[in-house]
């Protein structure tokens, strides 16, 4: 049982790096989140996706982008690292709809220093 | 927009004795689903407890259970016969029905349980 998994656990980026973190769900859920986790601080929405295709902003976008091709597969792209995207990084999943009351299952993170 | 507010930053208790988290939250709505995540020192994100807001039991799970206030948007954590293993940050979400069914998490209590 896979769950969610994250690559890579933990990365280190020069500024104006590019790289992108790692998503895949064995569940066959159709959402799935990226947030991030500054130190101190409850986890933020980056970008969500109900299905292969569809994609949208949360709360803190700037700086990202992604892209759902297959139900399993959610990679998330930094361009141009910087300093404040320092951070942990989840990813997670969750059936939709009709089960919507089921809980998000969670990747163990990947920790990300740009330097 | 929701917002979910955690007003201990820190919190310590003798192990096997009882310990209750705080936790508001904001909201309009009137369906929605509240959580309870444990993050140990291992970054892991694992879910403690659910309510549906929908219904007035509270839910329990074990040694943890919850004190759900609709009227007053309140949701606490207690956590009956503290274990060295409860040793972790506590975050309590908020998701909306329905939509993106995204998390909106506070900031946090870290709990130290203490042999």
């Amino acid at each position: 049982n896979a769950g969610v998994t994250q690559t890579p656990k933990f990365r280190i980026l020069k500024i104006g790096q590019s790289m992108t973190l790692q998503c895949a769900q064995d569940m066959n859920h159709n959402y799935m989140y990226w947030y991030r986790q500054d130190p101190g601080m409850g986890l933020k929405l980056i970008y969500y996706s109900v299905g292969a295709g569809i994609t949208d902003k949360g709360e803190v976008p700037n700086g990202y982008n992604v892209s759902r091709s297959t139900t399993e597969d959610f990679p998330l792209r930094l361009e141009l690292a910087a300093p404040s995207q320092t951070s942990v990084y989840f990813c997670a999943s969750k059936p939709g709809p009709p089960r919507g009351n089921q809980p998000q299952h969670f990747g163990d993170g990947t920790r990300l220093s740009i330097l | 927009a929701q917002t979910v507010t955690q007003s201990q930053p820190e919190m310590s208790v003798q192990e096997a004795e009882t310990v209750t988290l705080s936790c508001t939250y904001d909201t309009s709505e009137s369906n929605y689903y509240l959580f309870w995540y444990k993050q140990p020192p291992s970054r892991q994100m694992i879910l403690v407890i659910r309510q549906e807001a929908y219904k007035q039991q509270n839910a329990t799970e074990n040694r943890f259970s919850v004190n759900f206030q609709k009227a007053a948007k309140s949701f606490s954590l207690k956590i009956s016969d503290s274990q060295l293993g409860d040793t972790a940050m506590y975050f309590c979400a908020f998701m909306s029905q329905g939509g993106s069914e995204k998390l909106v998490f506070g900031k946090g209590t870290k709990l130290t349980v203490n042999p």
